[in-house]
């Protein structure tokens, strides 16, 4: 089955800094999607974003279908921006695949 | 709406005994997935459907059973519970012209 790579696995950040998080898949997919799991185990839809760019607030999102990748941005971080990030692929069954996480830590 | 929900939040059980995972979603969606979560992992597809009456499994079925008799319901059974069970399960749904998967709060159960 397809492999979803997310990197780095784990990432602490200082309140008002910038990051980047990496999805990397192995094959094709129709569907691609970001959450954002809280400390209260809560999943919170980021981004459906099979490919190009979308933005939201301090967060955006680029995938490049072609090369098999997505990128997170996250933005002026801050302490409620704590939690895991899961990027999940759509394999053609309609049901998603996920990646293993970024767990990041804001602190203040 | 209430989106998607599921019942109970919490829930202990002894080796050996049985329950149903309750997943109701009001958004007339077509599609239902149960996932399973174990500690630090990323979520892991169990059963799922595609509208009523119609089920298949997912990447870890074994000790578990669906049914879909209604569009808005999508219960798991856990038959027979082992330790291997203990997990937070998530239930989603999607529509069938919305690709954004959207989930349940999650139930969480331990197994001893």
């Amino acid at each position: 089955g397809i492999q979803v790579e997310q990197s780095p696995p784990d990432l602490i950040l200082q309140e008002g800094a910038n990051s980047t998080l990496r999805c990397n898949f192995s094959d094709s997919v129709n569907n691609l999607q970001w959450f954002h799991q809280n400390p209260w185990g809560q999943l919170i839809n980021l981004f459906y974003i099979p490919s190009g760019t979308k933005q939201n607030g301090r967060l955006s999102a680029t995938t490049v279908a072609t090369e098999r990748y997505s990128l997170l941005y996250i933005s002026s971080s801050q302490t409620t921006d704590s939690g895991v990030y899961f990027c999940a692929v759509d394999t053609g069954r309609r049901a998603l695949t996920f990646g293993s996480g970024t767990r990041l830590q804001v602190q203040p | 709406n209430a989106g998607v929900t599921q019942t109970p939040k919490f829930r202990i059980l002894k080796i050996g005994q049985s329950m149903t995972l309750q997943c109701t979603q009001d958004m007339n969606h077509n599609y239902m997935y149960w996932y399973r979560q174990d500690p630090g992992m990323g979520l892991k597809l169990i059963y799922y459907s595609v509208g009523a009456g119609i089920t298949d499994k997912g990447e870890v079925p074994n000790g578990y059973n669906v049914s879909r008799s209604t569009t808005e319901d999508f219960p798991l059974r856990l038959e027979l519970a082992a330790p291997s069970q203990t997990s937070v399960y998530f239930c989603a749904s999607r529509g069938a012209n919305k690709e954004t998967q959207y989930f349940g709060p999650g139930t969480r159960l331990l197994v001893l």
